[in-house]
């Protein structure tokens, strides 16, 4: 059993729609960062949010973390297909240090 | 170095085969991980070094899985006997002291067991 869901597992759209990527869990996290992968190369880090009910913005990317810190979320508005990649979310337990990963979204952008 | 660097980048082993696998954390991390990806999945949590104190290896799938890290820096995975389930790409990544503020991977390492 994944301490992370991730839904959905596979999302392919067209150029200019919006999309939402989700994240939930049972437990409590202190942490929980969004990671972007690329074929043949390790994930990037896109943000990290720590504080429950907190709302960050990168350019089209906006990430939510869950009140109660146990879920969060992606939104990406009017997607590119610079985007298609597989979106990774991952966090760190209360008193943890270890980064536990979801089992990731693979997103595809079709133009 | 600017970046955490990994080496082989590919790697095709016999099963039986030992094989080891380097990882070079950014200078002045003083946390380092090991995970492992399979194909289009997340990342398995392998083992965590943190500065002089004993690692967590809780993460390792068997006996056949050791990892050290030299001198606080540079670290070597290695696994004995590989077997086919092996066939994974392994990734390391450092941080600052230990971090929920973001991790550094590398590119990784793809092991294929054949």
């Amino acid at each position: 059993t994944q301490l992370l869901e991730q839904s959905p597992q596979f999302l392919s759209i067209q150029e200019g729609e919006n999309l939402t990527v989700y994240c939930n869990s049972s437990s409590v996290f202190s942490s929980l960062q969004w990671y972007r992968q690329e074929p043949g190369e390790g994930p990037v880090l896109l943000v990290t949010v720590v504080t429950g009910g907190e709302v960050k913005k990168l350019k089209r990317l906006t990430f939510q973390f869950g009140d109660a810190r146990k879920d969060s979320s992606l939104h990406i508005t009017a997607a590119q297909p610079g985007d298609t990649g597989l979106y990774l979310c991952a966090g760190v337990l209360d008193s943890s240090y270890k980064l536990i990963f979801g089992s990731g979204t693979r997103l595809l952008v079709r133009p | 170095g600017a970046g955490v660097s990994q080496s082989p980048s590919n790697k095709v082993t016999e099963k039986g085969k030992d094989v080891e696998l380097r990882c070079d954390p950014i200078s002045g991390h003083t946390a380092l991980y090991w995970y492992r990806q399979s194909l289009g999945q997340g990342l398995e949590f392998l083992i965590y070094f943190q500065g002089n104190s004993a690692p967590d290896k809780s993460g390792l799938p068997s006996d056949r899985f050791s990892a050290e890290r030299t001198g606080g820096s540079v670290s070597t995975l290695t696994i004995q006997r590989t077997q086919q389930e092996d066939s994974a790409v392994y990734l390391c990544a450092s941080s600052l002291v230990r971090s929920g503020y973001g991790y550094t991977f590398g590119s990784g390492t793809r092991l294929t067991v054949v």
